[in-house]
């Protein structure tokens, strides 16, 4: 089984806080990618990476920024944290074939106060 | 840039009752994937089903069944014989087939419907 795990579950931070979330995927996908998911608005994209030390601006990636520099580990980094960055943020990850299918890690919930 | 849509935020539906879930999209590309993704509340999302836009056969996997109608850019989910474990988030959700790389199998959201299952 595919298994994608995030260092979190819940995270609470204050405001202009550095603040890493990470993610491990234990099946050597070439495409890692975060997400943040917020009522109403489904889940956006923030960064993509295709490969190691890759990536890819999502819809949304202002204030943030994201590292690859292992294949199995993607994070993300919220240089100074902001209070509308309050959020579930989800890390995916996929093998480059015809389906490109998404794996899903179980979420970080971040408060920033 | 293609948009997906699902205008129920909420659904319920009854054990052993039948429930379908809404899905439109928006895009002007010819060759594309559909995907039905759960979120159960336990937060781990996992892929339902999937539908490839050249296909015209409705792709089913045991009580999941969708109705995929390319004209109408619409993408519904039927859930047959409901559980109680099919209570969850679902999500609608678009990749571009992408020619070569460029895609990277990036996915398009619709905003979700939450699925309640009454005993």
């Amino acid at each position: 089984d595919v298994k994608v795990t995030q260092s979190s579950r819940y995270l609470v931070k204050r405001t202009g806080e550095k603040v890493f979330l990470e993610c491990v995927q234990d099946m050597d996908h070439e495409n890692m990618f975060w997400y943040r998911q917020d009522p109403g608005l489904g889940l956006r994209l923030i960064y993509f990476s295709y490969d190691v030390k890759m990536k890819e601006k999502g819809d949304i990636p202002e204030g943030y920024s994201v590292s690859r520099e292992k294949k199995e580990r993607f994070s993300l980094i919220l240089e100074s944290a902001s209070t509308n960055q309050t959020s579930m943020y989800l890390c995916a990850s996929s093998f480059p074939d015809r389906y490109n299918e998404q794996f899903f890690g179980p979420g970080t919930r971040l408060t920033v106060l | 840039a293609q948009t997906v849509t699902q205008s129920q935020p909420e659904m319920s539906v009854q054990e052993a009752e039948t429930v379908t879930l809404s899905c439109t999209y928006d895009t002007s590309e010819s060759d594309y994937y559909l995907f039905w993704y759960k979120q159960p509340p336990s937060r781990q999302m996992i892929l339902v089903i999937r539908q490839e836009a050249y296909k015209q056969q409705n792709a089913t996997e045991n009580r999941f069944s969708v109705n995929f109608q390319k004209a109408a850019k619409s993408f519904s989910l039927k859930i047959s014989d409901s559980q109680l474990g099919d209570a969850a988030m679902y999500f609608c959700a678009y990749r571009s087939a992408g020619a070569g790389g460029t895609s990277y199998g990036k996915l398009t959201f619709g905003q979700g419907t939450i699925l309640t299952v009454h005993p």
